[in-house]
């Protein structure tokens, strides 16, 4: 069974500071795919990052950072020089290639409310 | 681009009666999602499709069903709504296959009193 831990309930940090918000994933699957997404206040969900298990490359995009490391089964997402506007709900999430008779489904962390205060 | 229309956005309900919340897509992916979201527990799998005219059940699908009929549309009905399903619906389908990242839509709050 898949299963994602997203530690930390709340993070509050000044505006500018850097942040990262941890993601530790279970898989019996060498194959999978890593998520994240962004729920802003407005409640939709905005998709960021997709990462297959084959690719352990970090990512950046802008202010936003990516760091995959299979060794200890980890996806965390650092903001630096964080904004108001990033101010967010954010999950972590996990989909395993081969489910058998299921539903490759992704399995999601409960999510990590990070408030920046300016 | 529309990608995913639920309806309602907001609807309160009495105990006991039935409702259907609908889930329409318009870029004919094959695999479609209901989740819920309550404070606290994240998104949790209700049920899905992998393609019309299949469905299985997630995490929590008692108390909830569906139906494929067609690629587009997958509506999930509560036969007799109870309190505890008071939640924040969320439909989505997935692209690439079986791989891609999942488009949501907005979200339906289901209030049941």
């Amino acid at each position: 069974a898949q299963k994602v831990t997203q530690a930390q309930t709340e993070i509050s940090v000044v505006e500018k500071e850097d942040v990262t918000l941890d993601c530790v994933y279970e898989t019996r699957d060498t194959t999978y795919y890593l998520f994240w997404y962004k729920q802003p206040p407005s409640g939709e969900l905005v998709f960021l990052i997709r990462r297959n298990s084959f690719d352990e490359q970090n990512e950046i995009s802008g202010r936003y950072s990516w760091n995959f490391q299979k060794s200890t089964s980890s996806f965390n997402f650092t903001i630096t020089a964080s904004q108001v506007v990033d101010s967010a709900v954010y999950f972590c999430a996990l989909s395993e290639a081969y489910s058998g008779a299921g539903s490759y489904q992704l399995t999601f962390g409960k999510g990590t409310k990070l408030s920046v205060i300016p | 681009i529309a990608g995913i229309t639920q309806a309602p956005t907001s609807q309160i309900l009495a105990a006991g009666r039935r409702m259907t919340l609908r889930c329409t897509q318009d870029m004919r992916h094959n695999a479609m999602y209901w989740y819920r979201q309550d404070l606290g527990l994240g998104l949790r799998l209700i049920h899905y499709s992998n393609t019309a005219g299949t469905t299985g059940k997630g995490e929590v699908p008692d108390g909830y069903s569906v139906s494929r009929a067609n690629t587009d549309d997958f509506p999930l009905t509560l036969a007799s709504a109870v309190p505890s399903q008071t939640s924040v619906y969320f439909c989505a389908s997935r692209g690439q296959g079986h791989t891609g990242e999942l488009f949501f839509g907005e979200g339906s709050r289901l209030t049941v009193l």
